[in-house]
């Protein structure tokens, strides 16, 4: 098993531009989700969802889309990158034991 | 480098010590509580859980105990090694399918 798998690991944005952060996992797990971690602030939840089709807010969902249209997959949409977004984001799956995946650290300028 | 233990709690210990993190957790609600190990440059990793129910929880080499008579977590690492060196946070849910709320972290330098 892969686990949690993320794409890209690093990505630069300009300001207004739009990307998608890609979160796959292949446990089987209806539980997923996506965090911010910014230096001294811990994670932050930005998403979640508890299953395909079912999608809910975290903590600090504004600036953020998520959709979920398959168990496996649970992408993170920026719309229009602000410099506030420049951040190392990590997608979850899992229930209770929640699975980590690497990172993606976007910066936006 | 790393920039996720800017400005975070540091405990300093050497090679073989035990070495104890705390936590102070929000919600007396909370159902559930996780120790996570987060290396440089790594997504978290589960370490140790422990639900409301019980005090104390032992694995391999560390143990967690929770007073929830002051919300307070802590996480004990035994004979803690140069590996052990990571930033670790304390996480708090509730019961079922519920989101996390994470602690701010500690970061551990353990030297030889």
């Amino acid at each position: 098993n892969a686990g949690v798998t993320q794409t890209p690991k690093f990505q630069v944005l300009k300001t207004g531009q739009s990307m998608t952060l890609q979160c796959a996992q292949d446990m089987n797990h209806e539980y997923m989700s996506w965090y911010r971690q910014d230096p001294g602030m811990g994670l932050r939840l930005i998403h979640y969802s508890v299953g395909a089709g079912i999608t809910d807010q975290g903590e600090v969902p504004n600036g953020y889309n998520v959709s979920r249209s398959t168990t496996e997959d649970f992408p993170l949409r920026l719309l229009s990158a602000a410099p506030s977004q420049t951040s190392v984001y990590f997608c979850a799956s899992g229930g209770y034991e929640q699975y980590f995946g690497p990172g993606t650290r976007l910066t936006v300028t | 480098g790393e920039s996720v233990g800017l400005h975070l709690p540091t405990l300093s210990v050497q090679e073989g010590d035990n070495s104890i993190i705390n936590c102070a957790y929000s919600n007396s609600a909370s159902d559930y509580f996780i120790w996570y190990k987060q290396e440089s440059g790594k997504g978290p990793q589960f370490i140790i859980d422990i639900r409301s129910n019980m005090d104390k929880r032992q694995g391999q080499r560390v143990t967690v105990l929770l007073n929830k008579t002051v919300k307070h977590l802590s996480l004990q690492i035994a004979a803690t090694q140069p590996g052990d060196s990571a930033v670790y946070f304390c996480a708090e849910g509730g019961s079922g399918y519920s989101t996390l709320t994470f602690g701010k972290g500690t970061m551990l330098l353990v030297s030889p």
